[in-house]
C-alpha cells in the first residue's frame, strides 16, 4: 500500500535554530498538508499546498514557517527560528483530491523537540 | 460552541464491554464526518466515515444525529487492541478539516 513517508522521525534542536521537516507524499497525489499536534492536544491544521503554491494556511502558520516542493517528490516544512512552543509532532498528509477526508493519508510524523 | 467537540474521556472499560462516545458539531450545513483512531505518538488513521445513514463496520457503529448535531461511535465487544484515542473529524463552515481533541479509551483485561 502506498504511504506518505516523513523524515526524520525525531528532531531535536536548539531554540532559534532553523529546522526542515521532510515529507514524501504518495506519488500521484496533488494536495499536500502539514498538521501539528502538541503533546496532549488536538491535531491542528497548518497549511495546504496545491499546484506549487499555498492554498490555505492557519493563523499558526506565521512568517517563521514556509513550505516548499523543491522537486517532484519532496514536500518540506521549514521553521526559520524555532521557539520552545514549536515542540510538537508534525504530520504531513497528502490526498489525490482536495478536502476529501477519506482520501487523506498521513505520514507517521516527525517529533520536533525544541530545547 | 467549538466546531467539533468530543466527550472528554478517558473511558476505562473492561474487555468485552460496549462503549459509546459522542462528538458534537456546530456547522449545521456539514454533511459528512469521520472517526479516526490515533495510537500513542502515531499518526491518525481513518476508522470510518459517517454520513446521514450512519455506518457499521464489524464491531463499530457510527451514527449521525442531525437534529441534535452530534455523531456517535459505538464499539461492541471491546478488545484490548481498541485502546487508543478516537478523534472526531468534520468540516468547518469554511470547509476546513477540523479535528476534535479526542477521546481516550482504555480497555482493561
Amino acid at each position: 500500500e502506498p504511504e506518505v513517508t516523513q523524515t526524520p522521525s525525531h528532531q531535536v534542536t536548539q531554540m532559534g535554530q532553523e529546522v526542515i521537516l521532510r515529507c514524501v507524499p504518495i506519488s500521484n497525489h496533488l494536495y499536500f498538508y502539514w498538521y501539528r499536534q502538541i503533546l496532549g492536544q488536538k491535531v491542528e491544521f497548518l497549511v495546504s499546498f496545491y499546484n506549487n503554491e499555498i492554498s490555505e494556511k492557519s493563523e499558526i502558520f506565521d512568517d517563521q514557517f514556509s513550505v516548499e516542493r523543491p522537486d517532484g517528490s519532496n514536500f518540506t516544512l521549514k521553521i526559520r527560528s524555532t521557539k520552545l512552543e514549536d515542540s510538537a509532532m508534525y504530520f504531513c498528509a497528502s490526498s489525490e483530491k482536495g478536502l476529501l477526508v477519506e482520501k487523506l493519508f498521513f505520514g507517521s510524523g516527525t517529533q520536533l523537540s525544541v530545547l | 460552541r467549538k466546531e467539533v467537540e468530543q466527550d472528554p474521556g478517558p473511558f476505562n472499560v473492561p474487555e468485552g464491554a460496549t462503549v459509546a462516545f459522542n462528538c458534537t458539531y456546530s456547522n449545521s450545513a456539514s454533511q459528512s464526518f469521520f472517526w479516526y483512531r490515533q495510537d500513542c505518538r502515531k499518526e491518525p488513521k481513518l476508522l470510518m466515515s459517517v454520513y446521514s445513514s450512519g455506518n457499521e463496520d464489524g464491531r463499530f457503529t457510527a451514527q449521525l444525529n442531525r437534529a441534535s448535531q452530534y455523531i456517535s461511535l459505538l464499539i461492541r465487544d471491546s478488545k484490548l487492541s481498541d485502546s487508543a484515542t478516537y478523534l472526531c473529524v468534520g468540516y468547518s463552515s469554511a470547509s476546513k478539516i477540523i479535528f476534535g481533541s479526542g477521546t481516550r479509551l482504555s480497555i482493561r483485561p
